[in-house]
C-alpha cells in the first residue's frame, strides 16, 4: 500500500523569503501524480501544483515549484516570495495512474504560518 | 462554472443520533468522491461513486455510515448512530471520469461534523 509522510507539523516563514515543505512517499509503483493541496480556514482543498512521475523535470507554477526525486521517493514544495496569502495548512497526495480507482492518499499536513 | 458544493457547513450532534451531508458535485462530473478529515491526519477516503455505482468503498466503516449517489448526481453520506471518533471534517469531491484524469480533483468546503 501507498503510503505518504510529510514530517514538519509546523513551518514558519517571512514575508516575501522562501520555504520548502518535505514530503516522501512510498510506493512500488512506477507511473503515478504527486500533488501539493493547500488548505486554508474555508477548509476548502485546492490543489497548488502538480507531478507526473513519468516527468523528469519538475513542476513550476508561478512562485510554487517542486524538487521531485523520484528514486529517493521525495516530493518538496518550494514557495518563493511568501505572502501572508501562503499561509494554510499544505498536504502532500499520492494517486496511482491506473486503475478505476484514483483515490488521493494523503499525508499528515505541514501547517505554514507568515510572518509579516 | 460552479464548485462543488456542500451542506450544512456545521453540524453537532449526540452520540448515537444520525446525521446526514449532502453534497451536488460539478455539472458533468461521473466521479464524486467522500473524504473525512479528522484533526491533526489527511484525508482518508470513504467511499468513491462512478455515476451512481460505488468503486471503492473499502474503508467505509459500513456497520454505520451509507452513502448514495442516486441519479448519478448529487450524493447522500449518512451517519447513524453516531460516535465520538466520528468528529471530523467531511469533504466531497468530484472528477470529469475517474480514468481518465491527469489532475486533481475539485473540493467542496466540507462539513464540519462534531459528535458530543
Amino acid at each position: 500500500a501507498q503510503t505518504v509522510t510529510q514530517s514538519q507539523p509546523e513551518m514558519s516563514v517571512q514575508e516575501a523569503e522562501t520555504v520548502t515543505l518535505s514530503c516522501t512517499y512510498d510506493t512500488s509503483e512506477s507511473d503515478y501524480y504527486l500533488f501539493w493541496y493547500k488548505q486554508p480556514p474555508s477548509r476548502q482543498m485546492i490543489l497548488v501544483i502538480r507531478q507526473e512521475a513519468y516527468k523528469q523535470q519538475n513542476a513550476t507554477e508561478n512562485r510554487f515549484s517542486v524538487n521531485f526525486q523520484k528514486a529517493a521517493k521525495s516530493f518538496s514544495l518550494k514557495i518563493s516570495d511568501s505572502q501572508l496569502g501562503d499561509a494554510a495548512m499544505y498536504f502532500c497526495a499520492y494517486r496511482s495512474r491506473g486503475g478505476a480507482t484514483n483515490k488521493l492518499i494523503f499525508g499528515t499536513g505541514t501547517l505554514l504560518a507568515v510572518q509579516p | 462554472e460552479a464548485g462543488v458544493a456542500q451542506s450544512p457547513r456545521y453540524k453537532i450532534i449526540e452520540k448515537r443520533q444520525s446525521v446526514a451531508f449532502w453534497c451536488n458535485p460539478i455539472s458533468g462530473h461521473a466521479t464524486l468522491y467522500w473524504y473525512q478529515q479528522i484533526l491533526g491526519q489527511g484525508p482518508k477516503l470513504l467511499i468513491q461513486f462512478q455515476n451512481n455505482g460505488v468503486v471503492d468503498d473499502s474503508q467505509l466503516p459500513k456497520d454505520r455510515f451509507s452513502a448514495e449517489r442516486l441519479k448519478g448526481v448529487d450524493s447522500t453520506l449518512k451517519i447513524q448512530p453516531a460516535k465520538l471518533e466520528d468528529s471530523a471534517v467531511y469533504l466531497c469531491a468530484s472528477t470529469p471520469d475517474a480514468s481518465r484524469i491527469s489532475g486533481g480533483y475539485t473540493f467542496g468546503s466540507g462539513t464540519r461534523l462534531t459528535v458530543v
